[in-house]
């Protein structure tokens, strides 16, 4: 049962517009997001993270908004480089369960020139 | 310099043969997980170890096997009862502290393929 949900497997975009993931999440217990990107056949890295108490965090050209209620969260990159090409995913946790992080499925974002 | 090691990049193995995944960690973290990950999916937790001699199991664990000797060290063990094997292996580690989450790092992974 998939706690943590990326419904668009893919997203293409072009250089310099603005790319927006998103990510649902289903366990209200939930308190702290994370994003990580992933590029093939390396492991993933750690891009930005927000707590339950925020619904903005902002780190340079990303910025991921929580909506509580809704469950939802999305993570926007303004510009969008084709550096940024790569899959995407989000995470979530309890702050009780010590790290333990549920993973959503990815969406691969594809910035063309 | 600090990170996690993980050992081979690539490994074979014949259908019925266990196979030992290396994963090391020089971050003094408290905490070691295993993730695999399929095509299409996500990263299915394994087994995870909070402290030294102790670990639980993820959501997949069965067919894997896991010890926590050393802080340093959680190596993975994929037995010949885990039905389908090929994939590809992630380690992470991550701090503990009461009352905040940490960010987990993640080592460069091991793709194992069963022949």
């Amino acid at each position: 049962d998939q706690q943590v949900k990326q419904n668009s497997p893919s997203l293409s975009v072009q250089e310099g517009r603005i790319s927006i993931l998103n990510c649902d999440y289903t366990n209200s217990m939930f308190d702290y997001f994370l994003w990580y990107k992933k590029y093939p056949a390396e492991g993933p890295t750690f891009l930005i993270s927000i707590s339950s108490i925020k619904d903005k965090n902002e780190d340079g050209r990303f910025t991921v908004f929580l909506n509580k209620s809704a469950k939802h969260l999305s993570l926007h990159i303004v510009p969008s480089q084709p550096g940024d090409s790569a899959v995407y995913f989000c995470a979530a946790t309890v702050g009780s369960t010590l790290g333990r992080l549920y993973f959503g499925r990815g969406t691969q974002l594809t910035v063309w020139p | 310099d600090g990170g996690i090691t993980q050992s081979p990049k690539y490994l074979f193995r014949k259908e019925g043969q266990n196979v030992t995944l290396s994963c090391e960690q020089n971050l003094n973290h408290d905490a070691m997980y295993w993730y695999r990950q399929d095509p299409g999916q996500g990263l299915r937790l394994i087994y995870y170890s909070q402290i030294v001699n102790d670990f639980q199991k993820g959501d997949i664990a069965e067919g894997y096997s896991v010890s926590r000797e050393k802080k340093e060290s959680f190596p993975l063990t994929v037995t010949s009862a885990q039905k389908n094997p090929t994939a590809f292996y992630l380690c992470a580690s991550s701090t503990i502290l009461a009352g905040d989450t940490d960010t987990q790092y993640f080592g460069p992974g091991t793709r194992l393929t069963v022949l």
